[in-house]
This record gives structure tokens, C-alpha cells and sequence, in this order.
């Protein structure tokens, strides 16, 4: 089973607005990244959270942990159809090795 | 520097043919993960090595071998190729509890 699961599976929204993805997972974890991937290509990495860390900014980007709830949210401001791509969590749990376990994905389209 | 390269970018196999990926990394990281992805899926690990010449099962191993004779190498081989093995492959590369760096997969259709 997936540690990370994605929710919506499926988000559509217009250039300029606000994009919120969450994430939950279910043991205890070390940290927990966000990637995002084109169509056809590889990951690229946007954000890793600590388990001690509540939130994180990187330009655009603000990502919230709520370890209480095991839950995790990725939010994307001011979205530019360049945006458009598919967006994973993936979960570093405690005492798996360093092994990283992906959710399913948010398939994020961002109309011009 | 490269990064994470991944070789070959596309391969055809028939049934019951024998292939093996190759990934580099030059960021001398002491953790390399080969992952599959299929259509419409987020990755799932097929195995995982912490070091030279140590390599371990991730989720989903059967049919697949690996070997990390050096450490900025890890090679994914494929015995007998089977359809259910059509998918995207990526390598990736890390630190302890750090990023994971990815390649640019690798697609493999088997016939």
C-alpha cells in the first residue's frame, strides 16, 4: 500500500490562481518532499520538510506539515500555465531505510 | 556536473530477452534507488543500495537484479524480460535523510 496518498487525483484551474495539493501518509516519518514532474520526464524536486519543521517557503511555493494528522499540503500561488504538471508526495518514514514511498500523484492543469 | 544520467533513453525487448540499465551519479551519494512508474502511478521502489557493493529489495523486486560494484554506479538488469515489465525506470541518488536526485528515465517497452 502507498504510504503518500494524493488528494484531488485531478486539479483545473485558471492562470492566477491559487493551487492547494495535500498529501497524508500514515507511519512516522523522517521528512516528506514534494516533486513535480512534466509530462514525459523526470522528477524535479521542489520542497523536503523535517518532521520538527510546521512550514516551508520557496518562491511561489508554501508547504505545511501537520504530523498530529499526517497530513501534508503543497500550495502554489499566483499559478502560471508553466505549472501545469503532475505533482507527488513522497515519505521518508522512520526505520525504512532512507527509502522514499510516492503517492499517486495530483495531475495539475493550469489554464492560460 | 551531470547530475543523475541514466542509459539507455528508450529500449524495445521481445519476451524472454536480457537488458540492463545503467545509472550514474557524480554527486559521490552513498544512496542510489532504481524506481518503475507506470501510466497514470506515482513510483514504487525496486530496489535500493546504501552503498558500494550493498544493494537491497525495495516493493516490488521480482524479475529484477541490481549491482553497485562502484559507488557511482548502479546497474538495473532485467533476466527475462516479461510485458508486465513495459514502464518507465528512474534512478536516483541521495544522501542520509536527504533530497533524492533523479534521472530522466529510461522507457522500456517489452514486446
Amino acid at each position: 500500500s502507498q504510504q503518500g496518498e494524493e488528494d484531488p487525483q485531478a486539479l483545473s484551474i485558471q492562470e492566477g490562481e491559487n493551487a492547494t495539493m495535500n498529501c497524508s501518509y500514515k507511519t512516522s516519518i523522517n521528512n516528506l518532499q514534494w516533486y513535480r514532474q512534466n509530462s514525459g520526464r523526470g522528477l524535479v524536486h521542489l520542497i523536503l520538510i523535517r518532521s520538527n519543521e510546521r512550514e516551508k517557503h520557496s518562491g511561489r511555493l508554501r508547504v505545511t506539515l501537520d504530523t498530529s494528522k499526517k497530513s501534508s499540503s503543497l500550495l502554489i500561488t499566483a499559478s502560471r500555465a508553466a505549472d501545469t504538471a503532475s505533482y507527488f508526495c513522497a515519505t521518508d518514514a522512520r526505520n525504512a531505510g532512507n527509502m522514499l514511498t510516492f503517492g499517486g500523484g495530483t495531475r495539475l492543469m493550469v489554464k492560460p | 556536473n551531470a547530475g543523475v544520467t541514466q542509459t539507455p533513453k528508450f529500449r524495445v525487448l521481445k519476451t524472454g530477452q536480457s537488458m540492463t540499465l545503467l545509472c550514474a551519479q557524480d554527486m559521490n551519494h552513498e544512496y542510489m534507488y532504481w524506481y518503475r512508474q507506470d501510466p497514470g502511478m506515482g513510483l514504487r521502489l525496486i530496489h535500493y543500495s546504501v552503498g558500494e557493493g550493498t544493494t537491497a529489495k525495495g516493493e516490488v523486486p521480482d524479475g529484477y537484479n541490481v549491482s553497485r560494484l562502484k559507488k557511482q554506479n548502479f546497474l538495473l538488469g532485467l533476466e527475462s524480460a516479461a510485458p508486465s515489465q513495459t514502464s518507465v525506470y528512474f534512478c536516483a541518488s541521495s544522501s542520509l535523510q536527504e533530497t533524492q536526485y533523479f534521472g530522466p528515465g529510461t522507457r522500456l517497452l517489452v514486446l
